[in-house]
């Protein structure tokens, strides 16, 4: 079963919006990942937080994790046509990565 | 520094025959990982190797799939008899050690296709 469910599925925003998206998990985790994927391709690594953490920054991307609602939301500041992809959390349990089923982000020029 | 190498990029093949999907992880990566995506889905783990052994592989199917990954050459992840339902894209990953904070870093996936 999947151990991530984000939320929402679809994001339509306009180009230089910020664009949000939330992930639930299930058991008890060492970290949690975010991962990107283009269309047809595979996933890029985004940003990890671990479970002592409970916000981070990575250029445009800001992470937030909280381990007692098990949430993490990631938010893309001044969007660009570029950032239209699927977005992946993942949660990281011993040597097992596990992912959500995504939302998929398009940004309108 | 060459990203993992998963090939061929698209494989069709009939229902009954065989698919050899292959990776071939990050130089120094000794842990090669499987998943498989369906589409409109999200990646569902398959299996997990080191060289020369299987340490979990829980999320493959028992029957007709098999993995390996050798102490020379890429990882190969083997389908016999494919059916219809194994038409996905399965991605490779490779990290070079186990560690609990440990990210993975993917290939650019095998399409497979079942006619």
């Amino acid at each position: 079963s999947q151990q991530g469910e984000e939320d929402p599925q679809a994001l339509s925003i306009q180009e230089g919006e910020n664009a949000t998206m939330n992930c639930s998990y299930k058991t008890s985790i060492n970290n949690l990942q975010w991962y990107r994927q283009n269309s047809g391709r595979g996933l890029v690594h985004l940003i990890l937080i671990r479970s002592n953490e409970r916000e981070k920054h990575s250029g445009r991307l800001r992470v937030t994790l909280d381990t007692s609602k098990k949430s993490s939301s990631l938010l893309i500041t001044a969007s660009r046509a570029a950032d239209t992809a699927s977005y992946f959390c993942a949660t990281f349990n011993d040597y097992k990565l596990s992912f959500g089923a995504g939302t998929t982000v398009t940004v309108r020029a | 520094n060459a990203g993992v190498m998963q090939n061929p990029r698209h494989l069709v093949r009939r229902r009954g025959q065989e698919a050899r999907l292959r990776c071939s992880p990050m130089k120094g990566h000794s842990h090669v990982y499987w998943y498989r995506q369906l589409p409109e889905e999200g990646l569902k783990f398959m299996v997990y190797l080191q060289k020369e052994n299987i340490i979990d592989e829980s999320g493959m199917p028992k029957e007709r799939f098999s993995a390996e990954f050798p102490k020379e050459g890429p990882s190969i992840l083997r389908i016999q008899q494919v059916v219809r339902g194994d038409s996905a894209a399965y991605f490779c990953a490779s990290s070079p050690e186990r560690r609990l904070n440990e990210k993975l870093f993917f290939g650019s996936g095998t399409q497979l296709s079942v006619l």
